[in-house]
């Protein structure tokens, strides 16, 4: 069974300062991972995602994410917020079983972005 | 411009009134899926379809129904609405089910009283 932890459910940084949301997960198999990003009103929007190639992964925005296995992890950053960013971030996991894949979603990560 | 499209946007209705939500992508994809997304709960599946005629529950199936006549559409029912429902819905597509990415609808607010 797949699960993934979102540890904070809100972060608030100012503009130009660094951005870390935390996301551990766990898989019987070698997963998939995604952040995804909501902004107020709007769909999810794929942020990245690692499929077992590079384990930096880098997306749009200027944000990016490290897979780290031995610490079943998979944060999300970016070197310096801005005001735009503000927005709730989901980190999902998918386990490649090669039959039927299900997306298990986090719960969220509401980012604030203050002047 | 390749989108998911979700009507209503936002609807108030009253326990027991039958409400379909409709679910419409013009990307012929093959996979589509209904979330439902509650404060600290994240998102939550309730149906997908892995093409036309091939539907199967997720997560939170109880109270729904769905069916995928045409490969574009894939509409919601709720055959009896009950508070519980209240809830925003997300309608996602990906060209298979395996693919990386998903696209969403922009969300369904429901309000039932």
């Amino acid at each position: 069974a797949q699960s993934v932890t979102q540890l904070d459910s809100h972060v608030s940084v100012s503009e130009g300062t660094p951005v870390l949301l935390r996301c551990n997960y766990s898989s019987s198999y070698s997963p998939s991972l995604f952040w995804y990003v909501q902004h107020p009103n709007k769909g999810l929007q794929l942020l990245l995602k690692y499929t077992s190639a590079a384990t930096l992964v880098k997306g749009i925005n200027g944000f990016e994410a490290e897979f780290k296995k031995s610490e079943t992890s998979f944060h999300l950053t970016k070197p310096s917020a801005h005001m735009s960013d503000a927005a709730e971030y989901f980190c999902v996991v998918r386990e490649n079983t090669g039959t039927a894949s299900k997306l298990t979603f986090g719960t969220g990560t509401r980012l604030q972005v203050t002047l | 411009e390749a989108q998911v499209t979700q009507n209503p946007r936002y609807l108030i209705t009253v326990t027991g009134k039958k409400l379909t939500v409709t679910c419409s992508q013009n990307m012929n994809h093959e996979y589509m899926s209904w979330y439902r997304q509650d404060p600290g709960l994240g998102l939550r599946q309730i149906y997908y379809s892995m093409n036309v005629e091939v539907t199967d529950k997720g997560d939170v199936p109880e109270g729904y129904k769905v069916s995928r006549k045409e490969k574009r559409n894939f509409p919601l029912i709720l055959e009896s609405p009950s508070p519980n429902q209240t809830s925003l819905y997300f309608c996602a597509s990906s060209l298979t089910e395996n693919s990386y990415e998903q696209y969403f609808g922009p969300g369904t607010r429901l309000t039932v009283t």
